[in-house]
């Protein structure tokens, strides 16, 4: 069983949309909770952390974070084409502070 | 400033040869990382330099992979010989400085090396 599962998607969704991304771990020693997003050909960039369970706002992303059910998620609001790309995400915990365990990404396109 | 830098972009071996793959960090990063993703599947860790020591290797396949990180600069990874499930695109990441136990400055990868095996 992988650590980390991600519905792999493609999701695709038409501007304006609301977006939902989501990830299930298995893994309690983590507490460090990530998005990246990667566009094509690029390496992933960070998009969003949360430390623990809770939210976390910036803009027009959301992250929460439900540790007692080892779920979290990716709320994009009033989403953009631009915002086509693999979202991914990652975690970190326990004593290998510097691993991060990605799930395997989701496909978003963000049609016009 | 510039971000993580790799080297090459793309290289196509066959079996059994050898290949190096090379990553420059952000100036001034000790802590660089080495991730690999195979096709169809999630980004792998590999290991973790804090300047010129292995932190955590614990994601290194097996004996073929090499890294090293002489100097606590820049980093080569040296897969010898190359197997067809070596295949993947290989990603380097660094991070500023980590206090102990806590959570790491932001990984920022480079664009990674599109390794291709025949």
């Amino acid at each position: 069983q992988k650590e980390v599962e991600q519905d792999p998607g493609p999701l695709s969704v038409p501007e304006g949309a609301i977006v939902s991304l989501n990830c299930t771990y298995s893994n309690s020693a983590f507490q460090y909770f990530m998005w990246y997003r990667q566009y094509s050909r690029k390496g992933p960039e960070l998009l969003m952390y949360t430390y623990s369970s809770g939210n976390k706002e910036d803009g027009r992303f959301t992250a929460q974070v439900d540790k007692s059910s080892k779920y979290i998620s990716l709320f994009i609001r009033d989403s953009q084409p631009s915002d086509s790309a693999t979202y991914l995400c990652a975690m970190s915990g326990g004593t290998s502070y510097g691993k991060l365990t990605f799930g395997q990404g989701t496909i978003l396109t963000v049609h016009p | 400033e510039a971000g993580v830098t790799q080297f090459p972009s793309h290289s196509v071996i066959e079996k059994g040869q050898t290949v190096t793959l090379r990553c420059d960090p952000i100036s001034g990063h000790d802590n660089l990382y080495w991730y690999r993703r195979v096709m169809g599947k999630e980004i792998k860790f590999l290991l973790h330099f804090v300047k010129e020591s292995k932190q955590d290797e614990s994601g290194m396949p097996n004996n073929r992979f090499l890294a090293e990180r002489t100097g606590g600069t820049y980093s080569t990874l040296k897969v010898q010989p190359a197997e067809l499930e070596d295949s993947g695109v290989y990603f380097c990441a660094s991070s500023q400085d980590p206090t102990s136990g806590g959570f790491t400055d932001t990984q920022y990868f480079g664009p990674g090396t599109r390794l291709t095996v025949l």
